[in-house]
């Protein structure tokens, strides 16, 4: 079966630096997706890979690996905005998103 | 503004009562999905479409049914309701699934109760 796995809640500090892990299965793979989505509303888009490699996009950046099926997202200089569920989905051959029930990051001061 | 637009946000429903959620999108994306988010589970697919008049069943379809009559509304219709479907509703588009970096975009979602 297709399934993806992450952490279900992490806690980190404003400023620090922290890393979200995220596992998956898949009938084929067409790349792993990151969105960001705080309390009641629709989850938005943060990051996209298909290489193998790191992608660095501000504070945010994205890591595949895809012989490990494996990606993490690294947020730096945490701030208390950064309070949200993140959300890591993998695209399958049929090109249908598999998503992960997300990882609520709690940031405190 | 451009995006993609849910009625209702929010609703009440009884159960065995049929209800339609509508989506709408400006974007001219040729795909659309239905997808439910419910705790401690990650957002399931209902139903998709590649594009306009063509339709598919995802991961969850059962009791649902959705119409693609033309690429801007994507509308997903319970026949009769039961309280199981109480859950967010999220609709999203994207412009070509097949094709690398697509990124979904959501609808704010309609919060559904049955009761």
């Amino acid at each position: 079966g297709q399934n993806i796995d992450q952490p279900t809640e992490m806690t980190a500090t404003e400023g620090a630096i922290v890393q979200i892990n995220c596992t998956y299965q898949t009938s084929g793979f067409n790349g792993l997706f990151w969105y960001q989505q705080h309390a009641g509303e629709a989850p938005t888009f943060l990051s996209y890979n298909v290489l193998d490699g790191l992608e660095e996009k501000g504070r945010f950046s994205s890591f595949l690996s895809r012989s490990k099926g494996y990606s993490y997202l690294l947020l730096k200089e945490l701030q208390m905005k950064d309070s949200a569920s993140y959300l890591c989905a993998a695209r399958d051959s049929n090109y249908q998103l598999i998503w992960g029930a997300g990882t609520k990051l709690i940031i405190k001061p | 503004i451009a995006g993609i637009t849910q009625a209702p946000t929010s609703q009440i429903l009884a159960a065995g009562r049929r209800m339609t959620l509508r989506c709408t999108q400006d974007m001219r994306h040729n795909a659309m999905y239905w997808y439910r988010q419910d705790l401690g589970l990650g957002l399931r697919l209902i139903h998709y479409s590649n594009t306009a008049g063509t339709t598919g069943k995802g991961e969850v379809p059962d009791g649902y049914s959705v119409s693609r009559a033309n690429t801007d509304d994507f509308p997903l219709t319970l026949a009769s309701a039961v309280p199981s479907q109480t859950s967010v509703y999220f609709c999203a588009s994207s412009e070509d699934p097949g094709r690398g970096n697509t990124e979904a975009f959501f609808g704010q979602g309609t919060r559904l109760t049955v009761v």
